[in-house]
């Protein structure tokens, strides 16, 4: 069964610094991979998705992620945190396995410093 | 075009009472996954309905059953709650069935404490 983990349940950078989220996929079969994030009291919205085509992915917002076979990651990132990226973000896998339902990490939260 | 739309936002229950949440997915949406958000959790599946059938169902006991309608709307409901049922339950729609190389549009959740 397809999983997803998220390194670090808590993340902080200063405003203008580099954001870097973890994650790691576990999939038997190719996967599609997702990356979503959550504002307060509001439902999950897509930032990006990977779909075998260009492995590194761009997203809204200025975020990125790259899918390593590999290392079986699919890191977000983005070279400048702005205040209004403090929120939630998740990672998701789904592939054929599961009948493509959508699994979800646990998430990590961003908090960004003045 | 309207979002998902999710009824009711709140709601507070007390131990063994049940509830019904409500989903309406964007229109020209056929699929409809429900999830259960939590800290300690995270985001669970609960299941997913395309065409009035559920296709996927995720680890849940018996008390948590869902439906969907011909109009693609969709209910969850839990029976003989528990203090441990309270969370946010997500909806999510997509065109089409699992999310296939798709996007997920999720509702604003209903959030229900259960006393």
């Amino acid at each position: 069964a397809q999983s997803v983990t998220q390194l670090g349940s808590h993340v902080s950078v200063s405003e203008g610094a580099l954001v870097l989220l973890r994650c790691n996929y576990s999939s038997s079969v190719p996967p599609y991979l997702f990356w979503y994030v959550q504002y307060p009291n509001q439902g999950l919205q897509l930032l990006l998705k990977y779909t075998s085509a260009a492995t590194l992915v761009k997203g809204i917002n200025g975020f990125e992620a790259e899918f390593k076979k590999s290392e079986t990651s699919f890191h977000l990132t983005k070279p400048s945190a702005h205040m209004s990226d403090a929120a939630e973000y998740f990672c998701a896998v789904s592939d054929v396995t599961g009948g493509f339902k959508t699994i979800f990490g646990a998430g990590t939260r961003l908090f960004v410093k003045a | 075009k309207a979002g998902v739309t999710q009824t009711p936002r709140y709601l507070i229950k007390t131990r063994g009472q049940q509830v019904t949440l409500s989903c309406s997915p964007i229109s020209g949406h056929r699929s409809v996954s429900w999830y259960q958000q939590t800290p300690g959790q995270g985001l669970q599946f609960l299941f997913e309905y395309f065409s009035e059938t559920q296709r996927n169902k995720g680890n849940f006991p018996g008390r948590f059953s869902g439906r969907q309608f011909s109009n693609s709307r969709s209910e969850m409901n839990v029976s003989t709650l528990e203090l441990g049922d309270s969370a946010l339950y997500l909806c999510a729609s997509s065109l089409n069935q699992g999310a296939r190389a798709g996007e997920l549009f999720f509702g604003e959740g209903s959030r229900l404490t259960v006393l």
